[in-house]
């Protein structure tokens, strides 16, 4: 089975600390992402990464940075937390690239409080 | 710009019944299409795939595709209040080669005894 590890469930930081959230995956996959999703918004792509320190920009990248220094693990930067970055953060990876099942497999996610 | 959209919901159906998720989707170079179930505070699993037109069934579970229509829908045949959940479509477009998914906004389900 894929499993897709984020190291916390909950946390809290308070305004203007440095974040860091870290996914890891066990199926040797190429592609990881990095999601946020808030009520009535849906999931909303922060930054992927298709390589070791390959990184793309999703649709809301500001105020975030990436770092993939090693093929399993991908690492989500809140550079100074803001209270509009609570959300529930959500890990993802999938294999290969411009192959047909391409689904993406979930870590269990972050939920994400600044105070 | 590629946009997936599904029914707003929530949708509420007796337990027993048959529950219809619709999603479309904007570009016809799509390539992969994808059904994720979300319980509430959980993360999204994958619970269909389909590639290629026509219908696809697992279990209670039937997927159908229609490419010409831009179109995906989700069956839930005999519901159980254990299905009740967000469900989420997403889709790949052919172009899209690092593995991008494209998701809808989900369409929140209450299969009520």
């Amino acid at each position: 089975d894929v499993k897709v590890t984020q190291s916390s469930r909950y946390l809290v930081k308070r305004t203007g600390e440095k974040v860091f959230l870290e996914c890891v995956q066990d199926m040797d996959h190429e592609n990881m992402f990095w999601y946020r999703q808030d009520p009535g918004l849906g999931l909303r792509l922060i930054y992927f990464s298709y390589d070791v320190k390959m990184k793309e920009k999703g649709d809301i990248p500001e105020g975030y940075s990436v770092s993939r220094e090693k093929k399993e693990r991908f690492s989500l930067i809140l550079e100074s937390a803001s209270t509009n970055q609570t959300s529930m953060y959500l890990c993802a990876s999938s294999s290969g690239r411009g192959q047909l099942n391409t689904e993406a497999f979930f870590g269990q996610g972050t939920r994400l409080t600044v105070v | 710009q590629k946009e997936v959209e599904q029914n707003s919901g929530p949708l509420s159906v007796p337990e027993g019944a048959i529950a219809s998720l619709n999603c479309t989707y904007s570009d016809r170079g799509s390539q992969s299409f994808f059904w994720y179930r979300q319980y509430s505070g959980k993360s999204p699993e994958l619970i269909m795939s389909i590639y290629s037109n026509g219908d696809k069934e697992d279990g209670r579970f039937t997927a159908q595709l229609n490419k010409a229509s831009q179109y995906v829908s989700l069956l839930i045949r005999d519901s159980q209040p254990s299905d009740s959940a967000t469900y989420l479509c997403a889709v790949k477009w052919r172009g899209s080669t690092l593995g991008r998914l494209y998701f809808g906004r989900g369409t929140q389900l209450t299969v009520w005894p």
